[in-house]
């Protein structure tokens, strides 16, 4: 019954490759995020969909395109990894309607070798 | 403890005291801020929250405390507990547009039994 679930935990891949890490929340919100967690711990949001549109896109490479094919998924596709986005990835959903909290996935680590 | 700075603050407290972790916001426009608390290997958890037509909200144990004038937020933690160790962040959600939540830096809270 976990609320959001992000794959893999862990992901270990060379520079240059392309990845993708999936998000599924099963909340019933119509809003989800992608965060970037640095060494320092600072956490940064990338992208934000509502109802499977765009509503934020922080300044962020265009390497990283986010998609959502239905409002309970919002997956993460990278391109041409470079070793400045190893990082943890952070999924989360909310309701738009009226301020509510995040939900938070347990992160997804990314090292690039 | 304040979330400012490069390094990530820590708070260190023995078992039983009270802990008070500060925080320093940014925008006048939020109307609406949420603790969290994030343990090793997991995701943000929402611990409390409080609108900003409130300077007090209290749940279990914690207190969050809110002064608009100064733009600070803290959350007092009443007879810390080892399991209470972790980082917590505060959150703003600024109106614009669409909600858009903005995560300070984090204190680590380090409960001594």
């Amino acid at each position: 019954d976990t609320a959001v679930s992000q794959t893999p935990k862990y992901l270990v891949t060379q520079m240059g490759n392309d990845k993708s890490i999936k998000c599924e929340q099963n909340l019933g919100h119509d809003t989800m995020y992608w965060y970037k967690q640095d060494s320092k711990k600072f956490l940064k949001i990338m992208f934000s969909y509502n109802n499977k549109e765009l509503i934020i896109n922080e300044t962020v490479p265009n390497r990283f395109s986010p998609k959502s094919p239905d409002k309970a998924h919002l997956n993460l596709h990278i391109n041409s990894l470079e070793l400045g986005d190893s990082a943890v990835y952070f999924c989360a959903s909310s309701s738009r309607e009226s301020n509510q909290p995040q939900h938070f996935g347990d992160g997804t680590r990314l090292s690039i070798l | 403890g304040e979330s400012v700075g490069l390094h990530l603050p820590t708070l260190s407290v023995q078992e039983g005291d009270n802990s008070i972790i500060n925080c320093a916001y940014s925008n006048s426009a939020s109307d609406y801020f949420i603790w969290y608390k994030q343990e090793s290997g997991k995701g943000p958890q929402f611990i409390i929250d409080i609108r900003s037509n409130m300077d007090k909200r209290q749940g279990q144990r914690v207190t969050v405390l809110l002064n608009k004038t100064v733009k600070h937020l803290s959350l007092q933690i009443a007879a810390t507990q080892p399991g209470d160790s972790a980082v917590y962040f505060c959150a703003e959600n600024i109106r614009g547009g669409s909600y858009i939540p903005t995560f300070g830096r984090g204190t680590s809270l380090i409960v001594h039994p």
